[in-house]
């Protein structure tokens, strides 16, 4: 089983629609989680950061639910802007490196 | 501007041929970062130095050295020893936060084998 597990997608979504993303992740010890965003042949960049109560930016809501071992994104009011691949990263406990999910692509058309 | 910066953008090598992959930050971070990314999969890290004159292996070391004689630089070697070097190379950097540490990506060097 992968530490950190996504469902690659592609999720192709109209302009304003509602799209959620789950990452799964293996270790329960786990206790730092990130989502980053990385557009085509370009390098990630950091979205938000995932804290135990949950948070929000805007239009993105992030959810932890360290029982199911999950981490979600939600996006609202999606913008064609929003199309790229979305990582679900988790701080490893054991060894202090984060370690990536595969992506989840997200097309928004109009 | 503070950030990371990489280069060359893209790089061919040669069968037998040794290629080292630029990285800078001016970010003042301790902690610097190689991960490999292949297209459909995870980010994987190949080599991490937390301090000046120190770094340790990540999961995919094999066939890559690294140096880090100053705090601003972190190359990276490609060997011939690495078989499949064909891939999109990310440098980063980290800093300490609430959530452990953030790491902030430099924009990236495709290296092809012709």
């Amino acid at each position: 089983r992968k530490e950190v597990e996504q469902d690659p997608g592609p999720f192709n979504v109209p302009e304003g629609a509602t799209v959620a993303f789950n990452c799964t992740y293996s270790n329960s010890a786990s206790q730092s989680f990130f989502w980053y965003r990385q557009d085509c042949r370009k390098e990630p960049k950091l979205l938000m950061s995932v804290y135990s109560s949950g948070n929000e930016d805007g239009r993105f809501t992030a959810q932890l639910n360290r029982a199911s071992q999950y981490i979600s994104l939600l996006i609202r009011d999606s913008k064609l802007s929003d199309s790229a691949t979305y990582l679900c990263v988790v701080l490893g406990s054991n060894t202090g490196k984060l370690i990536f999910g595969q992506g989840t692509t997200l097309q928004v058309k109009p | 501007d503070g950030g990371i910066t990489q280069s060359p953008k893209y790089l061919f090598r040669k069968e037998g041929q040794n290629v080292t992959l630029s990285c800078e930050q001016n970010l003042n971070h301790d902690a610097m970062y190689w991960y490999r990314q292949d297209p459909g999969q995870g980010l994987r890290l190949i080599y991490y130095s937390q301090i000046v004159n120190d770094f340790q292996k990540g999961d995919i070391a094999e066939g890559y050295s690294v140096s880090r004689e100053k705090k601003e630089s972190f190359p990276l070697t490609v060997t011939s020893a690495q078989k499949n070097p064909t891939a999109f190379y990310l440098c980063a950097s980290g800093v300490p936060s609430g959530m452990g540490e953030t790491q902030y990506f430099g924009p990236g060097t495709r290296l092809l084998v012709l």
